[in-house]
């Protein structure tokens, strides 16, 4: 059973440019979030996809976008990237439940802007 | 302040020690806390939940306080292998996010 994979593994972008970023979540999973760690900080919460719409987002600017797939699959686009975006993208999928369960998250992808 | 704030590291530790890591959370809705382990330039991984009643796993023992809104993770008997970052997390809903703290780093030393 495969868990959650992320694509590309390192990514290097410039300034300006506009990043796209894929998650396919494990068997079973229908519900994607998104996380920004910076070098030395802890994960920060982006925003979460669910039945193909973006349900919670935290505190991020417009430039961070994304989509659901029908096969629960996930991306996250930056847009205008800036030099502080450089940080490692995870993904985390979970089962849409009422009560807390376990969000098996990714390699994550690190994305270098210069 | 932060949602979820932990000791500041990191933890340098012999072989054998034991070492407790605490965690404050600000939101008193939370209703669920784990521990994730994070290895160098890896993903984060559930070390264990965390439990009103304490639980244990092994060396782990983890200790939830709601009246405090306090969390604690106590490693016994350290091993090399457990050098890495130890993420607190805090989760209101279910379906919520969940709520990472810094992560406190521990390099156990042989």
């Amino acid at each position: 059973d495969a868990g959650v994979t992320q694509s590309p593994t390192h990514l290097i972008k410039t300034r300006g440019q506009q990043v796209t970023l894929r998650c396919s979540p494990k068997s079973g999973h229908d519900t994607v979030s998104w996380y920004q760690q910076a070098l030395g900080q802890g994960p920060q919460f982006i925003f979460q996809y669910y039945e193909e719409e973006e349900r919670q987002r935290g505190n991020f600017p417009d430039r961070f976008s994304g989509h659901q797939f029908p096969n629960y699959s996930s991306e996250l686009n930056v847009n205008a990237l800036l030099l502080g975006d450089s940080a490692l993208y995870l993904c985390a999928s979970s089962k849409r439940t009422g009560w807390s369960t376990e969000a098996f998250f990714g390699q994550g992808t690190r994305l270098t802007v210069v | 302040r932060k949602e979820v704030e932990q000791d500041p590291g990191p933890f340098n530790v012999p072989e054998g020690a034991t070492v407790a890591f605490n965690c404050t959370y600000s939101n008193s809705a939370s209703q669920s806390f784990f521990w994730y382990r994070q290895d160098c330039r890896k993903e984060p991984k559930l070390l264990m939940s965390v439990y009103s009643s304490g639980n244990e796993d092994g060396r782990f023992t983890a200790q939830l306080n709601r009246a405090s809104q306090y969390i604690s993770l106590l490693i016994r008997d350290s091993k090399l292998s457990d050098s890495a970052t130890y993420l607190c997390v805090v989760n209101i809903l279910g379906n919520t996010p969940l709520v990472f703290g810094k992560g406190t780093r521990l390099s156990v030393i042989a």
